[in-house]
């Protein structure tokens, strides 16, 4: 069973710095997205990632994959407050399988 | 219409009720996902159509949970004799074509079941 893990599940993060959220998965894909879901809202497509070693930016976000390793980063440069909300990776392997999200809170 | 439209956005209803919640696609989108959301948790996946037909519902809890796509547009997700664990946030997204490159979200239908 493909199994998705996100980590961490909660960071609280100061406005003007870096982190990287991690996603790792356990069985082979070479699709991989990213979503964000505001508080009661639905979510919303960040990025998707279609091969290994693909690198897609907007704005302070930028995710990578790579497929060897299993492994996709949500990078976020400078963070500001609007970035604040939950970000979820899914893999794609037959089902769209969801990472259990990592709830970014970013202070002032 | 523009995005993905479901409903009702709220449904309350008493143990061992049946609910038939809908999912309005963007037009022309071949894919249909539904998902269940728990409080605080990420989409589990409860079943998927391509057109009218239903490749995998491997993800329905039980065999209380329907879903059908007849015309291959709107679909309903049907649930007979509501549980307390049936309370959850159902969230349907369709792709435009079975590649499934991007996924759009409908806002969801927030079951609670008393």
């Amino acid at each position: 069973e493909l199994k998705v893990e996100q980590n961490p599940l909660f960071l609280s993060m100061q406005e003007g710095k870096n982190y990287t959220i991690y996603c790792n998965y356990s069985t082979t894909s070479d699709r991989l997205y990213w979503y964000r879901q505001d508080p009661g809202k639905s979510l919303e497509s960040l990025f998707v990632l279609l091969s290994n070693g693909a690198v897609k930016q907007e704005g302070r976000l930028m995710a990578s994959l790579d497929t060897k390793a299993r492994l996709s980063t949500l990078h976020i440069t400078a963070a500001v407050h609007d970035l604040s909300a939950t970000y979820f990776c899914a893999v794609d392997s037959l089902q769209m399988r969801f990472g259990a999200g990592t709830r970014l809170t970013v202070k002032p | 219409g523009a995005g993905v439209s479901q409903s009702p956005r709220y449904k309350v209803a008493k143990r061992g009720q049946d609910v038939a919640l809908r999912c309005d696609p963007i037009s022309g989108h071949v894919s249909l996902f539904w998902y269940q959301q728990a409080l605080g948790q990420g989409p589990e996946f409860l079943t998927y159509f391509q057109n009218e037909a239903q490749l995998d519902k491997s993800g329905l809890p039980s065999d209380r949970f329907f879903a059908e796509r007849p015309e291959g547009s709107v679909s309903t997700l049907k649930i007979q004799r509501t549980q307390q664990e049936d309370s959850a946030v159902y969230l349907c997204a369709s792709s435009r074509d079975s590649w499934n490159e991007k996924l759009f979200f409908g806002s969801g239908t927030q079951l609670s079941v008393l």
